[in-house]
């Protein structure tokens, strides 16, 4: 089974306002990656924490990451009609196996 | 620098039809990911190359899936025979090393089987 599960499955929002996704993973895990897919394309990676950290920004994007909970959050500010894509946690259970179980997505549209 | 090359990107088959699709790398990197997508979830390894090593096929149907990358560069992913719920985009990604956490992936082939 997966290891990670997105919530929303699916957000709409206007141009401008943030948005937020949630992840929440079922073991312990050594790292937890955001990656981006546009439709019909690969994955982007977008970032990486660790398990030593609990925020970190790029951008626009802002994560944050609860290992008690086991859960973690992608937060975009100011959405562009460009951020249009789904959005997967993925986690890596362990260092230098580098094996990513993914979640199973948040679809963001972002209407223009 | 050049991505993760793939090709087909399409290809419709028939069940228990065989059907490879090909792989190559970002130049330079250790590690090739095969992951299957199927349509409305993420994606889930197959398997894992170290150079030309299999480090990780857990995953993988061995009855009908097979992986090859011989010269520790391209690398090739069948299918014999295949069967409707491989129905799926099949992703081909690539990362430095296994201790480099960053994977490149490349656009995927999608496959229908009837």
């Amino acid at each position: 089974s997966q290891q990670g599960e997105e919530d929303p499955q699916a957000l709409s929002i206007q141009e401008g306002e943030n948005a937020t996704m949630n992840c929440s993973y079922k073991t312990s895990i050594n790292n937890l990656q955001w990656y981006r897919q546009n439709s019909g394309r690969g994955l982007v990676h977008l970032i990486l924490i660790r398990s030593n950290e609990r925020e970190k920004h790029s951008g626009r994007l802002r994560v944050t990451l609860d290992t008690s909970k086991k859960s973690s959050s992608l937060l975009i500010t100011a959405s562009r009609a460009a951020d249009t894509a789904s959005y997967f946690c993925a986690t890596d259970a362990w260092a230098g196996a580098n094996n990513l179980f993914f979640g199973t997505g948040t679809r963001l549209t972002v209407i223009p | 620098e050049a991505g993760v090359a793939q090709s087909p990107r399409y290809k419709i088959i028939e069940k228990r039809q065989s059907v490879a699709f090909w792989c190559n790398p970002i130049s330079g990197h250790a590690t090739l990911y095969w992951y299957q997508q199927i349509l409305g979830q993420g994606p889930k390894l197959l398997i894992q190359f170290q150079n030309n090593g299999v480090v990780d096929d857990s995953q993988l149907p061995k009855d009908r899936f097979s992986a090859e990358r011989l010269k520790g560069v391209d690398s090739t992913l069948k299918i014999q025979p295949a069967k409707l719920e491989d129905s799926a985009v099949y992703l081909c990604a690539s990362s430095l090393g296994r201790e480099s956490e960053t994977q490149y992936f490349g656009p995927g082939t999608r496959l229908l089987v009837l």
